[in-house]
């Protein structure tokens, strides 16, 4: 009865590749959210989905780009990997109104860019 | 512009001891949240509370408490009677209607020595 799940959970490859992260949630909320954490551990948010709507797009390169076929899913795509991208992804999800509810985290994807 | 400080960078107790972590926020909206959530050393993320900008009172849950003073714009979290399992790393946040979107501070590595 997972809340939030990622897959992959680890994810190695080679600079210049592409590739998926998915996430679903299976809380019906209908707000779903991507974040980076760096090796400092600094978190920041990337994207934010409501309603099949993009609500918040940060200042992250257009090599990132998240997809959701629907609300339970919001998946995030990366092309042309680069050294930097290596973190933890983190997907999470709100119900409502970001700022009255809590997010639920995925238990994040450990991308290496070889 | 919304910042979130978290000043201590690594905090090292003694089981037993109380410890605080502080948290200080910027934000020019009145109407805001606060957060903590907890990152143990298995990576997750774990919801810990959220407290709106009209509600200063204290809240107590077990050997958790919060402190949140508008006047200094600080949201501290004290544990009482660290347990080893208290080791982790704990994220204050932000996030205002405003902007939709939400502000984590660096983190604070708390390790509880036995």
């Amino acid at each position: 009865d997972t809340a939030v799940s990622q897959t992959p959970k680890y994810l190695v490859t080679q600079m210049g590749n592409d590739k998926s992260i998915k996430c679903e949630q299976n809380l019906g909320h209908d707000t779903m959210y991507w974040y980076k954490q760096d090796s400092k551990k600094f978190l920041k948010i990337m994207f934010s989905y409501n309603n099949k709507e993009l609500i918040i797009n940060e200042t992250v390169p257009n090599r990132f780009s998240p997809k959701s076929p629907d609300k339970a899913h919001l998946n995030l795509h990366i092309n042309s990997l680069e050294l930097g991208d290596s973190a933890v992804y983190f997907c999470a999800s709100s119900q409502g109104d970001f700022y009255v509810n809590e997010q639920f985290f995925g238990p994040g994807t450990r991308l290496t860019v070889l | 512009a919304q910042k979130v400080t978290q000043a201590q960078t690594e905090i090292s107790v003694v089981e037993k001891e109380d410890v605080t972590l502080d948290c200080v926020y910027e934000t020019r909206d009145t109407t805001y949240y606060l957060f903590w959530y907890k990152q143990p050393p298995s990576g997750e993320l774990v919801f810990l509370i959220r407290r709106n900008s009209f509600d200063e009172q204290n809240e107590i849950s077990g050997r958790y408490s919060w402190n949140f003073q508008k006047s200094t714009s600080s949201f501290n979290f004290t544990i009482t009677a660290s347990q080893v399992v208290d080791s982790a790393v704990y994220f204050c946040g932000l996030h205002s209607g405003g902007y939709q979107k939400v502000t984590f501070g660096t983190g604070t590595k708390l390790q509880v020595i036995p």
